[in-house]
């Protein structure tokens, strides 16, 4: 079965700074992927969707990218704030369609 | 739009017992899902319904059961609770369940097995 390794220590940056987040898979690639935020006590949050045959894709402050051959995807904030502080977990398709998630990696911005 | 809407937020139930849990999707979304999120072990999927059909299923004993109504609300119910069953039960719901549609979360129902 499909293995996704996300940090499990928490990211801590400054704010304004760009946060980057990994989320690395171990067998085969799927068809698209999803980046996920939570914020305690809270239900994640949908976030992106990256297909395999696209290799970036934006959406405001937002930025991920898949690369099918090194079998990882990054998740960027530029410009990061405060408020971007939570656990943001990546997924994927295993089988079906239906997603398997990361365990997350909690990201902390300091003003 | 109304989200997602799970009730109740909060239980404790003693070891034995068992318990229903509710989630009201948004409306026109056909596809709900159930997870466990817990510390140890992260979002695990346990079922997901589309119009009142089980489509998929995860791997948990057959405790764990669910079902979904013809307005598309779903209801979960785990039997003969365990220690272990303690978690943070989300309900996602989705528009048919594709992949582009992104999944919408409920807060949750914390589950407290004592």
């Amino acid at each position: 079965s499909q293995k996704i390794e996300q940090n499990s220590e928490a990211l801590n940056i400054q704010e304004g700074k760009t946060a980057t987040l990994t989320c690395n898979y171990t067998n085969y690639s799927p068809a698209y992927l999803q980046w996920y935020r939570q914020d305690p006590g809270r239900g994640p949050v949908f976030l992106l969707l990256i297909r395999e045959n696209e290799k970036e894709k934006r959406k405001e402050r937002l930025k991920v990218t898949f690369d099918t051959t090194l079998k990882q995807s990054l998740f960027h904030i530029t410009a990061s704030q405060p408020a971007d502080s939570a656990t943001y977990l990546c997924a994927l398709p295993e089988g079906s369609y239906i997603p398997t998630f990361g365990r997350g990696t909690s990201l902390i911005v300091h003003p | 739009k109304a989200g997602v809407t799970q009730t109740p937020r909060y239980l404790i139930k003693t070891r034995g017992q068992q318990v229903t849990l509710s989630c009201s999707p948004i409306s026109g979304h056909r596809s709900v899902s159930w997870y466990q999120q817990t510390p140890g072990q992260g979002l695990q999927f346990l079922f997901e319904y589309f119009s009142e059909t089980q489509r998929n299923k995860g791997n948990f004993p057959g405790r764990f059961s669910g079902r979904q109504f013809s307005n598309s609300r779903s209801e979960m119910n785990v039997s003969t609770l365990e220690l272990g069953d303690s978690a943070l039960y989300l309900c996602a719901s989705s528009l048919r369940g594709a992949p582009e549609d992104g999944y919408t979360f409920g807060s949750g129902t914390r589950l407290t097995v004592v």
